[in-house]
């Protein structure tokens, strides 16, 4: 199926560093939904994005919906070693009268303490 | 948000047996999914479980293989039929929010399978 590409694949930073990675599509999307993936663990909601252009913040992230309704932005600041797992957008698309979110491809981040 | 259990947590299976796995929401929800993660892989909907009625599937899933049921607004299932190595995945179960929340989608904690 469609999947959203998401920059960078996999990233090394050392504790205490801002990280900054983005979603892209060739489609319009109306919502953006950020997540956190942990080892053995299922996704977890971070962030919800609803209008272009929307800045919004849960904690040391930041996520904003691009004014293109294309693609999307997380942002952390000061990592921490917890903040280590695979991030994953997902976009909004209406197929044949119902809404479904297509998954990115995922950016693993590392943190070195 | 909802909290979703689901059973087995884990499983090693031999090829050519089925598995069902169980979704528990703690709320009624209209909505409920079943996803499908690959090795090192992003999140493939298989299905949207739809209570009362046969689930929709996306293309590339068929029912015989992953036959599903939605009994009530809190409970479904999903069977891996007739496994291969190839259905070595987790498999997870998702809702969307209720009301205002509804453009939300929350995930269970996933069924990790391993097909021998």
């Amino acid at each position: 199926g469609q999947q959203l590409n998401q920059s960078p694949q996999s990233m090394f930073i050392q504790e205490g560093e801002d990280v900054s990675m983005n979603c892209t599509s060739s489609s319009i999307f109306n919502t953006w939904l950020w997540y956190k993936q942990d080892p053995g663990e299922g996704p977890v909601l971070l962030i919800a994005l609803y209008k272009a252009g929307e800045l919004t913040s849960n904690g040391r992230l930041t996520a904003q919906f691009g004014i293109t309704r294309k693609d999307s932005f997380l942002n952390i600041s000061a990592s921490i070693p917890s903040d280590v797992g695979i991030y994953f957008c997902a976009g909004q698309e209406r197929v044949s009268g119902t809404y479904k979110y297509i998954f990115g491809t995922g950016t693993r981040l590392k943190v070195l303490a | 948000s909802a909290v979703i259990s689901q059973k087995p947590s884990r499983d090693i299976c031999q090829r050519g047996t089925s598995l069902t796995i169980q979704c528990q929401v703690d709320s009624q929800v209209t909505m409920m999914f079943w996803y499908r993660q690959q090795p090192g892989q992003s999140l493939t909907l298989i299905a949207t479980a739809n209570q009362g009625s046969e689930a929709t599937y996306e293309s590339g899933f068929v029912i015989d293989k992953f036959p599903i049921s939605r009994p009530n607004l809190t409970f479904s299932t999903l069977t891996v039929s007739n496994m291969s190595p190839e259905d070595s995945s987790i498999y997870l179960c998702s809702v969307r929010g209720e009301g205002s929340g509804y453009n939300e989608q929350f995930f269970g904690p996933g069924t990790r399978l391993t097909v021998l």
